[in-house]
């Protein structure tokens, strides 16, 4: 099976612009996981999304959003970048989202806010 | 809100020494544990996850992780490292059966030296 994939990998963007970022689950995976990770606060979970449904959230401002679609890809938006929102994006999927099931990583998107 | 603690920020090591990791959480239910792993230009992957049973479990690689209740503590242990354990070593919590909400730790360096 082919693995999550994120795109696009690296980003360069100005404050006040917006973004989005994509992620294609393993097949199958209805479960999707946004995280943001940077070198001070490590991974923060920023949402999970399962059968296009947000269902759970973390805490960060409403800038940031996402949303699946009926084949369990998943776009995370942010509007009015700001400097601190420069890190690496990452998404996770998993299989039904079960709080004990493993978690599978993508590779990142690394955005940086100029 | 629950939240991990990774005391040793940066970890190093000669080849062949034993490995101890610390994680700390704070959450007064029931939980589940993982760790995490991340080589140098890889992507995340689990090392080995706790729900219940055995408070000792074992990983891939060598590694195990002894979970102790009374303490919150989640210790990732290898007696013996090799250079291919360099990597960043992250912890993570999730609640029982509130679906793929982590929190994670800020993540251990580990550099192993030959």
């Amino acid at each position: 099976k082919a693995g999550v994939t994120q795109t696009p990998r690296y980003l360069i963007k100005t404050r006040g612009q917006q973004v989005t970022l994509s992620c294609s689950p393993i097949s199958g995976h209805r479960s999707v996981s946004w995280y943001q990770q940077t070198p001070g606060q490590g991974l923060q979970f920023l949402f999970e999304y399962f059968s296009e449904t947000q269902r759970n959230k973390g805490n960060f401002p409403g800038r940031f959003s996402g949303r699946q679609f009926s084949n369990s890809r998943s776009e995370m938006n942010v509007s009015t970048l700001e400097l601190g929102d420069s890190a690496l994006y990452l998404c996770a999927s998993s299989g039904s989202g079960s709080a004990q099931e493993t978690q599978y990583f993508g590779p990142g998107t690394r955005l940086l806010v100029l | 809100a629950q939240s991990v603690s990774q005391h040793n920020h940066h970890v190093i090591l000669s080849e062949a020494a034993s490995l101890e990791l610390g994680c700390n959480y704070s959450y007064g239910g029931t939980v589940n544990l993982f760790w995490y792993v991340q080589y140098p230009g890889q992507h995340l992957q689990l090392l080995l996850k706790y729900f219940s049973g055995d408070p000792l479990v074992k990983g891939i690689k060598g590694f195990e992780a002894e979970f102790i209740k009374s303490k919150f503590s989640f210790n990732l242990r290898k007696p013996s490292v090799q250079w291919s354990d360099t990597a960043e070593y992250f912890c993570a919590v999730n609640a029982w059966n509130t679906g793929n909400q982590f929190y994670f730790g800020t993540g251990t360096s580990l550099t192993v030296i030959p």
